[in-house]
């Protein structure tokens, strides 16, 4: 049974470039979550998708966005790349139907902006 | 807003004592909570979560923590450290009045246990 997985799982870009991570949830799970953890601290919120819709959105400008396809994977991208963009993001799936589950993460995708 | 706080940025123990990694959070009537621990370069794992029931919930690895809806605090906690346990810890809140769908993090705790 495959975990969360998540590419690449390092990558390089400079200031104003743009980047697309990848996420396949869990087998059998239909939530994918995003966070951004910069070093030394806890995860940030990103978006929740379900559905192929952005059900709820943490507090990450307009040039976070993201998708999810039918097969539940899910894409992050980011445009206009800052330094602080520099994080490792996170990939979390749940089951949309069990508000009282756990997430499941997978090991994240480190994105380093020069 | 739901938030989670965590005042300790390390705690320090010797193998074989016990340990407490606090957690207070704030949510407005009942939450869901959750510990989970993150390994150097590796995502997170889920510990243990308290939903309802029994104040006291047990998760993996011998860790348990204690629900305090006064106190409104959630600490992780082991009766025996492990050299192994050495990780980083992280405090978690859903708030199921606003659908439930978000996952709030603390900042996290270093624990450093010395054998």
């Amino acid at each position: 049974d495959a975990g969360v997985t998540q590419s690449p799982t390092h990558l390089i870009k400079t200031r104003g470039q743009q980047v697309t991570l990848r996420c396949s949830p869990k087998s059998g799970h239909d939530t994918v979550s995003w966070y951004q953890q910069a070093l030394g601290q806890g995860p940030q919120f990103i978006f929740q998708y379900y559905e192929e819709e952005e059900r709820q959105r943490g507090n990450f400008p307009d040039r976070f966005s993201g998708h999810q396809f039918p097969n539940y994977s899910s894409e992050l991208n980011v445009n206009a790349l800052l330094l602080g963009d520099s994080a490792l993001y996170l990939c979390a799936s749940s089951l949309a139907g069990v508000r009282t589950g756990e997430l499941f993460f997978g090991e994240g995708s480190r994105l380093t902006v020069l | 807003a739901q938030s989670v706080a965590q005042p300790e940025d390390q705690v320090n123990v010797a193998e074989g004592n016990p340990l407490t990694v606090k957690c207070t959070y704030s949510v407005s009537g009942n939450p869901y909570l959750f510990w989970y621990v993150q390994y150097p370069n590796r995502g997170l794992q889920f510990l243990l979560k308290y939903i309802t029931g029994d104040n006291l919930v047990k998760g993996s690895y011998g860790f348990e923590a204690e629900f305090n809806k006064s106190q409104t605090s959630f600490h992780l906690k082991k009766p025996s450290a492990l050299v192994s346990d050495s990780a980083l810890y992280f405090c978690a809140v859903r708030d199921p009045n606003t659908g439930g769908f978000k996952t709030i993090f603390g900042a996290g705790t270093r624990l450093f246990v010395k054998a």
